[in-house]
């Protein structure tokens, strides 16, 4: 079946710092991949997401590339803000599911 | 853009009371919407689908009658806990998708946070 494995994280780091949140899927067929993010006591959010190889999902800095060849879904920013702070999941959709898979996700704290 | 509604935000409640949650999607109708349960800490477990119109599709594992879910329109899903016990205390997350939109994303509500005392 899909599955979704991420970095477990957690992650801190000093505001500007460069973020990798590594993200690997198995699935049949070509997914739909996604990241959600969960601020604190909040439901989640799409941040970004890609639906064919090679494409580039990117929103406030954040971006990843639909690697097939490796199975990634690598979620990067340039320079992290401490409002970056919170949960991030990478999740997936497929193989004529409307269903999401996620993976356990990455709390990212960035400190001032 | 797409808005997903959930109400209430949070619930304390006694032992053996049955609580309802609803998931409206604002902007949009949504034939399918989602029911997630997250535990601390923890990633979204799917519970089940709702389908307008229809029985819900519940993942194994869960308990049908005692997570009673209503899909009454194309905009409006509950789930009801029934006879909640402490065990049962989690947050719980709906999820819409646009119905006949292609390759749009599932949109999430603000979660419910339910207490059982």
């Amino acid at each position: 079946g899909n599955s979704v494995t991420q970095m477990e994280g957690p992650v801190t780091l000093s505001e500007e710092a460069f973020l990798t949140i590594n993200c690997t899927y198995t699935a049949t067929g070509y997914p739909s991949l996604f990241w959600y993010v969960q601020y604190p006591g909040e439901g989640l959010q799409l941040l970004l997401k890609a639906t064919k190889a090679d494409d580039k999902g990117s929103n406030k800095g954040f971006e990843a590339t639909y690697r097939k060849e490796t199975t990634s879904f690598h979620l990067e920013k340039g320079s992290v803000q401490v409002s970056d702070s919170a949960v991030y999941f990478c999740a997936l959709s497929g193989g004529g599911s409307e269903k999401l898979v996620f993976g356990k996700g990455t709390k990212l704290t960035v400190n001032p | 853009g797409a808005v997903v509604s959930q109400h209430p935000s949070w619930v304390i409640c006694k032992s053996g009371t049955s609580v309802k949650i609803e998931c409206r999607s604002l902007d949009f109708q949504a034939t399918t919407m989602f029911w997630y349960r997250q535990f601390p800490k923890q990633s979204l477990m799917l519970m089940a689908t709702s389908n307008e119109g229809s029985k819900a599709t519940y993942e194994q594992g869960v308990e049908k009658d005692k997570f009673l879910i209503n899909h009454a329109s194309l905009t409006l899903s509950t789930l009801t806990v029934t006879s909640a016990h402490p065990e049962d205390s989690s947050f719980y997350i709906c999820s819409a998708r646009p119905t006949g939109v292609s390759n749009q994303p599932q949109h999430f509500g603000d979660g419910t946070r339910l207490s059982i005392l």
